[in-house]
């Protein structure tokens, strides 16, 4: 119910490649869609977010794809640099339904190693 | 703008000493967030606050307890440590809303060693 399911965990692309992870959710209550990228000993950092009412959102090199019928939302990484190597989470938070705590349930992380 | 600060940067602990992590946040921000770090768990909320002296439980918050008596200030504290605590802990805060204000800016973490 309270669950993000996120794939794949580990991911190896090579430079100037498209980097795809995807994210799976349950609680049809979830309103706001962030993904979050983690370099090491760093902590998390918002990169790029999305609500349900939007079936595309981009912002550079980063897209967010999400399909409300499936409960399913992707980040797709175009011409992957070896910069964008990090930790990416993605999280749903239930938002404006949420009583206003702006609480959030994170995936379990994708390690992305982009090769030169 | 120092942003999300967090004290200590890494602590060893052995197992029933007690300890009060600090996070401190210049950003004038309403809530604030503790969460745990573990490999192939993501992160994990264990408590959270909405505004200075309230507090609310997370995901997981046994053994852990938390007070925001400022604004800037949330303090976890674990009375008697135990191995499973070990972990990496990060704070995080947000202005409060909807929107852009739903986003969580992130201290740099606490790296915890319970033997």
């Amino acid at each position: 119910q309270q669950q993000v399911k996120q794939s794949p965990q580990s991911l190896i692309v090579q430079k100037g490649g498209i980097s795809i992870i995807n994210c799976a959710y349950e609680n049809t209550a979830f309103d706001y869609f962030p993904w979050y990228q983690q370099f090491p000993g760093k902590g998390p950092a918002l990169l790029i977010a999305i609500r349900p009412d939007v079936s595309e959102k981009k912002e550079g090199r980063f897209t967010i794809s999400f399909n409300k019928s499936a409960k399913q939302f992707s980040l797709h990484i175009m011409d992957s640099q070896p910069g964008d190597s990090a930790t990416y989470f993605c999280a749903a938070s239930p938002g404006r339904y949420g009583g206003a705590t702006n609480k959030l349930i994170f995936g379990t992380g994708t390690l992305l190693a982009v090769q030169p | 703008n120092a942003g999300v600060t967090q004290t200590p940067k890494f602590r060893v602990l052995k197992t029933g000493q007690s300890m009060t992590l600090l996070c401190a946040q210049d950003m004038n921000h309403e809530y604030m967030y503790w969460y745990r770090q573990d490999p192939g768990m993501g992160l994990r909320l264990i408590h959270y606050s909405v505004g200075e002296g309230t507090t609310a439980k997370g995901e997981v918050p046994d053994g852990y307890n938390v007070s925001r008596l400022k604004k800037q200030n949330f303090l976890l504290g674990l009375e008697s440590a135990a191995p499973s605590q070990t972990s990496v802990y990060f704070c995080a805060s947000s202005p409060g809303g909807l929107g852009p204000q739903e986003t969580q800016y992130f201290g740099p973490g606490t790296r915890l060693l319970v033997l």
